[in-house]
């Protein structure tokens, strides 16, 4: 079974500087899809950033950009030019493709609280 | 367009009894999961449905079942209701299998 590991349970940035949020990955599989999500106090789940794992860019949205490591299974995220929206829980989250149906298996969170 | 939505909102219940939580999936979207997310942890998978038929179910007991109905919303459905059930419970729906999951706001569910 797949696992996820997030090992920062909590971070801070400064407004406007850039922060980096570490998630490790157990699998046996070549093939699979990663995820950063967003769940801000409102805990709407918002889905940030996908990478997938034959790609072998790195994959960016505007100010977030992950550095995907698919021989050390880790898959980390950075977020420039922090902003105050930017205070949340994050979770890493694994998607198989082998495996039947569209299961994400999450870590546990971090928090970034993002000060002024 | 509405998002997911769920309801209710909140749900106070106490030990042994039945719980019903409800799903309405984005417009177009054939399948809906199921997630458990405890107060501290990440969100755990209960269940899939994609075109009415369950297409994966989590490491969770019997007392957890779940359907879809042929306009695509979903009921979960937890019986016998013990202390440690108390979670938000979260929906998510994507057009098809393996598209993007999209979140509704989720149930928060109490058991005293």
């Amino acid at each position: 079974a797949q696992t996820v590991t997030q090992s920062q349970p909590e971070m801070s940035v400064q407004e406007a500087e850039t922060v980096t949020l570490s998630c490790t990955y157990d699998t046996s599989e070549s093939d699979y899809y990663l995820f950063w999500y967003k769940q801000p106090p409102s805990r709407q789940m918002i889905l940030v950033i996908r990478q997938e794992a034959y790609k072998q860019q790195n994959a960016t949205e505007n100010r977030f950009s992950v550095n995907f490591q698919k021989a050390a299974k880790s898959f980390s995220l950075k977020i420039s030019d922090s902003q105050l929206g930017d205070a949340a829980m994050y979770f890493c989250a694994y998607r198989s493709v082998l495996e039947y149906g569209n299961k994400l298996v999450f870590g546990a969170g971090t928090i970034l609280r993002v000060k002024s | 367009d509405a998002g997911v939505t769920q309801s209710p909102t909140h749900l106070i219940k106490t030990r042994g009894q039945q719980v019903t939580l409800r799903c309405s999936p984005i417009s177009g979207h054939k399948s809906v999961s199921w997630y458990q997310q405890v107060l501290g942890q990440g969100p755990q998978f209960i269940f899939q449905y994609y075109e009415k038929e369950e297409r994966g179910r989590g490491n969770f007991p019997d007392r957890f079942s779940a359907r879809q109905f042929p306009n695509y919303s979903s009921e979960l459905n937890v019986n016998a209701l013990l202390l440690g059930d108390s979670a938000l419970y979260l929906c998510a729906s994507s057009y098809r299998e393996p598209n993007e999951q999209f979140f509704g706001p989720g149930t928060r569910l109490t058991v005293l």
